[in-house]
């Protein structure tokens, strides 16, 4: 079955660096997401990505983040300056259908949990 | 602010009980409903979607929604040990990009 893959599953950083999240969505998906679920709390939006741009961004997305899609495969959410509060599981999603129409079902990687020291 | 709200529970069931759980939501113009599951760790896995007023049934899972009331259930029928875990209800915004999520609901499903 098909899968979206992130990598790295785990990351440790110290306060005031910079980290990348990688992520591949599954080769058909047309819509890429990022959510992050700091522990005990919900599953929170924080940008899609359609068409080589972003579509939709949530207040969490600020300019300490970045979006980019360098290659044909690859998706990645970039994350300048770490903070304390920036630690969370990072969620990569993609789906085949989005915006106006069509059910937007979200099929989820395994995440990458963040750790900032 | 539009939000998706769930009973964080835990709800506890025995095995082969009916687990019913339920989420409102605010914004109107949602186009689609999701439960997904997620257990401890994991990301979270799709049950089902809906989008049409009513009830739609697969396997042991039905969910049921009422836009006029603003309501989505999904009960679970027989339940095992094996469906303990969180159960987020997922709305899309109308007209957007955006799916949200409720905070959840911990089922436990005692054997």
């Amino acid at each position: 079955e098909p899968e979206v893959t992130q990598t790295p599953s785990h990351q440790v950083t110290q306060m005031g660096q910079e980290v990348i999240l990688r992520c591949v969505p599954i080769s058909n998906h047309l819509y890429f997401y990022w959510y992050r679920q700091i522990l005990g709390q919900k599953v929170e939006f924080l940008v899609s990505f359609y068409n080589n741009e972003i579509s939709e961004k949530s207040e969490i997305f600020d300019d300490q983040f970045s979006v980019e899609r360098p290659d044909g495969s690859n998706f990645t959410l970039k994350i300048r300056s770490t903070k304390l509060e920036d630690s969370a599981m990072y969620f990569c999603a993609s789906s085949s259908t989005g915006g106006a129409s069509g059910a937007n079902v979200l099929t989820f990687g395994a995440g990458s949990r963040l750790t900032v020291l | 602010q539009k939000e998706v709200e769930q009973n964080s529970g835990p709800l506890s069931v025995p095995e082969g009980a009916i687990a019913s759980l339920n989420c409102t939501y605010s914004d109107r113009g949602s186009q689609s409903f999701f439960w997904y599951r997620q257990y401890s760790g994991k990301s979270p896995e799709l049950i089902m979607f809906i989008y049409s007023n009513g009830d739609k049934e697969d396997g042991r899972f039905t969910a049921q929604l009422n836009k006029a009331s603003q309501y989505v259930s999904l009960l679970i029928r027989d339940s095992q040990p094996s469906d303990s875990a969180t159960y987020l209800c997922a709305v899309r915004e109308g007209g957007g990009f955006k799916t949200i999520f409720g905070a959840g609901t911990r089922l436990f499903v005692k054997a």
